[in-house]
């Protein structure tokens, strides 16, 4: 069983709304990364954190944001919510193990008005 | 990372065994064999990986072929709980372990018939 807990499962927004989707993990892991996720089409990846205080973007390019201040959170920040943000994100980490499992959040669905 | 084909979807009867194929021709020495499956309205988990042998876990079994360019999952007995969307990705073990960008493809969505 994951523990792996992401908020909101749904939200949905007006344009110009700041949003934070919150991503906690009580397993301990190092790694934690951010997928956004269109209906019926693979993941990209938008972020990734090694641990605290480190944080990269990931292979698609997106305009929110991610902080790791502490090692079970791994909040990812829309300044300004567009209708082009209207996706599902999901959150994952792994322990360092070399070919350690990505446990995965059960998403958030983002619809932006 | 090495790129992958699965077949859009498959159908099967409950109960039964599925075999889900992968296509990986381009793999190197050193890329691992995941596999993820998606349920509906949930985040993907993971099934099984490998390298080179066959795997055998309590979910499936993975059967490598002898020069990697392909694999099959194989659930033993799938029952309607194992209609999802199942993922085949290439690791680079010999990738700096900094981040983790598995590619995932489409993948191939499993409909298991009543």
């Amino acid at each position: 069983e994951a523990d792996i807990y992401q908020t909101p499962r749904y939200l949905v927004i007006g344009t110009g709304k700041k949003i934070t989707l919150e991503c906690s993990q009580t397993m301990g892991h190092d790694k934690m990364y951010w997928y956004q996720q269109d209906p019926g089409m693979e993941l990209h990846l938008i972020h990734y954190s090694y641990g605290v205080n480190s944080t990269e973007k990931g292979d698609l390019s997106s305009e929110s944001t991610v902080s790791r201040i502490r090692t079970e959170h791994f909040p990812l920040t829309l300044e300004s919510a567009r209708p082009s943000h209207t996706s599902q994100y999901l959150c994952a980490s792994r322990s360092a193990e070399k070919h350690g499992e990505l446990f995965f959040g059960e998403g958030s669905r983002l619809t932006v008005l | 990372d090495a790129k992958t084909t699965q077949p859009n979807s498959m159908e099967s009867n409950e109960e039964e065994p599925v075999h889900l194929p992968c296509n990986h021709s381009t793999i190197s020495g050193t890329d691992y064999i995941h596999w993820y499956r998606q349920l509906p309205s949930q985040g993907p988990e993971y099934v099984i990986h490998g390298l080179t042998s066959n795997v055998n876990n309590r979910m499936a079994s993975l059967a490598i072929a002898e020069d990697r360019k392909s694999s099959t999952l194989i659930l033993h007995r799938a029952t309607l709980r194992d209609a999802a969307v199942y993922y085949c990705i290439l690791r680079d073990a010999g990738r700096r372990d900094s981040n983790y960008q598995l590619i995932w493809g489409a993948g191939t969505k499993l409909i298991i018939k009543p």
